[in-house]
């Protein structure tokens, strides 16, 4: 089983819909969540954290399910400019330096 | 200059070639890292250094050759590369060891091997 998983998409929707993704891990001890995004030929960018609790940036909310071993990222009202390949990203443990990158879902978002 | 610079942005090279790839961060952050990025697949983290000390290299081949000088620049030495290391070569830093720090990325080297 990969270390973190995310379905690859394309997730093809139209301006103003709601999106959802999810992405599963594998280590039940990872201790940090994030969501980057990468734009066609650029480098990522982190989007946002994902804290226990869940929490919500503008349009956008992260959510953690450590019981099932999962994060989600909630997209309302997509625009135009959210089409992007979006980064599950995971520290797997404490005794990694590193994060583990998911392979990315990517999002078209349609006028 | 902000954030974290890469050159070449493009590169081709033989096999037998040697080549560098330098990365260069302003934020004054302790960790740089190198990610190789193929096409359809996820980032592989390659090497990780923290204050100039390498703290992490996954099982990356001798071909690759890292080297950081100081706090701010990473090298990345190449030499008789195989065709299948053509990808996107990034460079990121963080203000410590990730787990909990973002980690800002370079716009990447994209590498070719003919």
């Amino acid at each position: 089983r990969k270390e973190v998983e995310q379905d690859p998409g394309p997730f093809n929707v139209p301006e103003g819909a709601t999106v959802a993704f999810n992405c599963t891990y594998s280590n039940s001890a990872s201790q940090s969540f994030f969501w980057y995004r990468q734009d066609c030929r650029k480098e990522p960018k982190l989007l946002m954290s994902v804290y226990s609790s869940g929490n919500e940036d503008g349009r956008f909310t992260a959510q953690l399910n450590r019981a099932s071993q999962y994060i989600s990222l909630l997209i309302r009202d997509s625009k135009l400019s959210d089409s992007a390949t979006y980064l599950c990203v995971v520290n797997p443990d404490t005794g990694r330096r590193a994060l583990t990158f998911g392979s990315g879902t990517r999002l078209q978002v349609q006028p | 200059e902000t954030g974290v610079t890469q050159t070449p942005r493009h590169l081709v090279m033989g096999m037998t070639n040697k080549k560098s790839l330098k990365c260069e961060q302003h934020l004054g952050h302790n960790a740089m890292y190198w990610y190789k990025q193929s096409a359809k697949k996820p980032l592989e983290l390659m090497f990780v250094y923290s204050l100039e000390e390498r703290v992490e290299n996954n099982s990356v081949p001798s071909r690759f050759s890292p080297e950081c000088p100081n706090s701010s620049h990473l090298f990345l030495h190449l030499h008789t590369l195989q065709p299948e290391d053509s990808a996107l070569y990034l460079c990121a830093s963080s203000e410590g060891l990730a787990g909990m720090y973002e980690q800002y990325f370079g716009p990447g080297t994209r590498l070719t091997v003919t």
